[in-house]
């Protein structure tokens, strides 16, 4: 059975701390990894990644894989109050645009 | 305008109705799908469907159905609804590796 793995489940920090989130799946047919930062609203979309060893950055975010261990982070440095949200990483698996998604990890940034 | 959208945004229906909840999109994506979100387990698929007319179950279907006669539009009904069914329902349309996703439909079955 495909499964994504978050953690930590939540995770309470101040502003300009710098976080790390992971992600650890078991999937069949791997083609790649995606991450989401949900607020009060629908998920968007941040990263995707297909390959070990490449890191993706966009600002204070940044992902990178490792297909060999079967895991992703997410860091996030100089954390804002507005980077407070459920970070959600999804594993696209076997055929058909399908995603398994982790349970989310809940990010609370205090001012 | 452009994107995708959800009606109703909330719903609250009884144990045994039928409810539809309709999902919209504008980008002509191939894929749809529908979600569904639960504290504890994340977003869990319901149903997908890679073309008009072409539908496919997803981790969790029973329950539900169903149907694209356009490449637009993907209703997901519930045809009696249950207690467990409460939930947030969300629809996403995309085309390789990136969905996006809709505002979201509350729905509540009492």
């Amino acid at each position: 059975e495909d499964k994504v793995v978050q953690s930590p489940l939540s995770l309470v920090v101040h502003e300009g701390d710098t976080v790390t989130l992971n992600c650890s799946y078991e999937v069949t047919n791997f083609r790649s990894l995606l991450w989401y930062k949900q607020e009060k609203k629908a998920p968007t979309f941040l990263f995707m990644l297909t390959s070990s060893g490449i890191e993706k950055k966009s600002g204070r975010l940044s992902s990178i894989l490792d297909k060999k261990e079967l895991f992703s982070i997410l860091n996030i440095t100089a954390t804002q109050t507005g980077d407070s949200a459920v970070y959600l990483c999804a594993v696209e698996a076997r055929y058909g645009n399908k995603l398994v998604f982790g349970a989310g990890t809940i990010l609370r940034v205090k001012s | 305008d452009a994107g995708i959208t959800q009606s109703p945004r909330y719903k609250i229906t009884e144990t045994g109705r039928q409810v539809t909840l309709m999902c919209h999109q504008t980008w002509s994506h191939s894929y749809m799908f529908w979600y569904r979100q639960d504290l504890g387990h994340g977003l869990r698929l319901i149903y997908y469907s890679a073309a008009a007319d072409i539908t496919d179950k997803g981790e969790v279907p029973d329950g539900y159905v169903v149907s694209r006669s356009k490449t637009e539009n993907f209703p997901l009904t519930l045809e009696s609804a249950t207690r467990s069914q409460t939930s947030v329902y969300f629809c996403a349309s995309g085309d390789y590796n990136e969905q996006f996703f809709g505002p979201g439909t509350r729905l509540t079955v009492l």
